[in-house]
């Protein structure tokens, strides 16, 4: 079946814009999770949603970052007013019963 | 708090030779662990998972890894690699509230360069 796609690939953002990151989980997934993954480090949590619950943001960095999961599917990321320190990729995870997490390809953002 | 250290950021071998991953961790409890490897350009893809029982577990690939509580390992092996092996390698332990493993913390990571 289909796995997690995630969209866009690839998003390059003047510093100050606002940026939404979607991830479209596996069909029947439960849980949810954002990582940040920067350049040559293995990923930071961010936030988990079991269905359209947010569990724990604790990861996110600052109250610039939001995530949200209205029905408890599709998520989205959003970052306002972006900072260059935000570039980074951005996974998405799904999981059946939150043990194991299946990636997505990510986001590239790019802040300039 | 929890940490995972992958001692070494790259690693290269020839093609054919076997294969260590080192991965340490710390944690209170008992961990869910794994492994995962992410090529370029694209998502990371999971290896192998210990949560109980036998302490050598198998996965995909060939790979394999071996749980040793009393060191707070789980490295990562593999008898004879190929070309397409090269990539970078993530361990993880998993983490979470009551016994759902639900954070996974990670690892830095470890480069594998394949000679020819």
């Amino acid at each position: 079946g289909a796995g997690v796609s995630q969209s866009p690939r690839y998003k390059v953002a003047k510093r100050g814009q606002d940026v939404a990151l979607r991830c479209d989980p596996i069909s029947g997934h439960v849980s949810l999770f954002w990582y940040q993954q920067a350049l040559g480090q293995g990923p930071e949590f961010l936030t988990y949603f079991q269905n359209e619950a947010q569990l724990d943001k604790s990861g996110l960095p600052s109250d610039r970052f939001f995530a949200e999961r209205p029905e408890g599917s599709v998520s989205t990321l959003k970052i306002q007013r972006t900072q260059q320190e935000d570039s980074a990729v951005y996974l998405c995870a799904s999981s059946l019963s939150a043990d194991t997490q299946y990636f997505g390809p990510g986001t590239r953002l790019t802040v300039l | 708090a929890q940490s995972v250290t992958q001692p070494d950021i790259h690693i290269t071998v020839s093609e054919g030779a076997s294969l260590e991953l080192r991965c340490n961790y710390s944690y209170g409890a008992t961990p869910y662990l794994f492994w995962y490897v992410q090529s370029p350009g694209q998502g990371l893809q999971l290896l192998l998972k210990y949560f109980s029982g036998d302490t050598l577990v198998q996965g995909i690939k060939g790979f394999e890894a071996e749980f040793k509580r009393s060191q707070s390992s789980f490295n990562l092996r593999k008898p004879s690699v190929h070309w397409s092996d090269a990539a970078e390698y993530f361990c993880a332990v998993g983490r979470g509230p009551m016994d759902s493993n639900y954070q996974l913390i990670w690892g830095a990571g470890t480069k594998l360069i394949i000679k020819p």
